[in-house]
């Protein structure tokens, strides 16, 4: 599983709440990844980091922020959760040596 | 931004068959493409990449064929069988580190 966890795996939650989604490394990769799926939609890019402190919007960061304050954790916040951010939440990083994808087990978010 | 289209949406197959799944990309920059695997409940996977100086690749029973001239590469699997049946998604990015955009997916049965 490349060393990364997501937590929770699951949550639900009142619409305008705070929800802050953790995403874990133990193998100090450089590249970390927030996306969300949803029927129809495949997997679509919220945010991106490249390493401590530098991050990047994807193609759907609306609503959401990101912090990487340190290597192994990359966090994903909904300041104020809405129902259309209802959905499946992955974190993924990116290997030095293989440059390939690796996607943690997901989140699902439920907001009420 | 780049953008990622795929086709079919769901595909059904009889055991032993072939499959095809087609995508297009938009940026012409883009010279990395990924193919991911999703099974029922799971993590997406890497299954096979290509780059965009290469027109094709093979893995076993998959494939996957490149023409950057045309702006579309697609996914070949031989001999199907039931444990092929997921969601499949074809990606593009300009290196394997960039942002990597997904095409919506396609829903792979075979039936047995």
């Amino acid at each position: 599983d490349a060393g990364i966890t997501q937590s929770p795996r699951h949550k639900v939650t009142e619409t305008g709440t705070p929800v802050t989604l953790r995403c874990h490394q133990t193998e100090n990769h450089r590249y970390m990844y927030w996306y969300r799926q949803d029927p129809g939609h495949g997997l679509r890019l919220i945010h991106y980091s490249y390493g401590v402190k530098d991050t990047d919007k994807g193609e759907v960061s609306d609503g959401y922020s990101v912090s990487r304050s340190k290597t192994e954790d990359f966090l994903l916040t909904l300041e104020s959760a809405t129902s259309s951010q209802t959905s499946v939440y992955f974190c993924a990083i990116s290997t030095g040596d293989q440059e390939k994808l690796f996607f943690g087990s997901g989140t699902q978010l439920s907001v009420l | 931004g780049e953008n990622v289209e795929q086709h079919p949406s769901t595909l059904s197959v009889q055991e032993g068959d072939s499959a095809v799944i087609k995508c297009t990309y938009s940026d012409s920059a883009s010279n990395y493409f990924p193919w991911y695997k999703q099974e029922l409940g799971k993590r997406p996977q890497l299954i096979i990449d290509i780059r965009s100086n290469v027109g094709e690749k093979k893995d076993q029973r998959i494939a996957v064929t490149l023409n950057k001239t045309a702006k579309h590469f697609s996914l070949h699997i031989t001999e199907t069988q039931p444990e092929d049946s997921a969601v499949y998604f074809c990606a593009a990015s300009k290196t394997s580190y960039d942002k990597v955009i997904f095409g919506p997916g396609t829903s792979l049965s075979v039936i047995p």
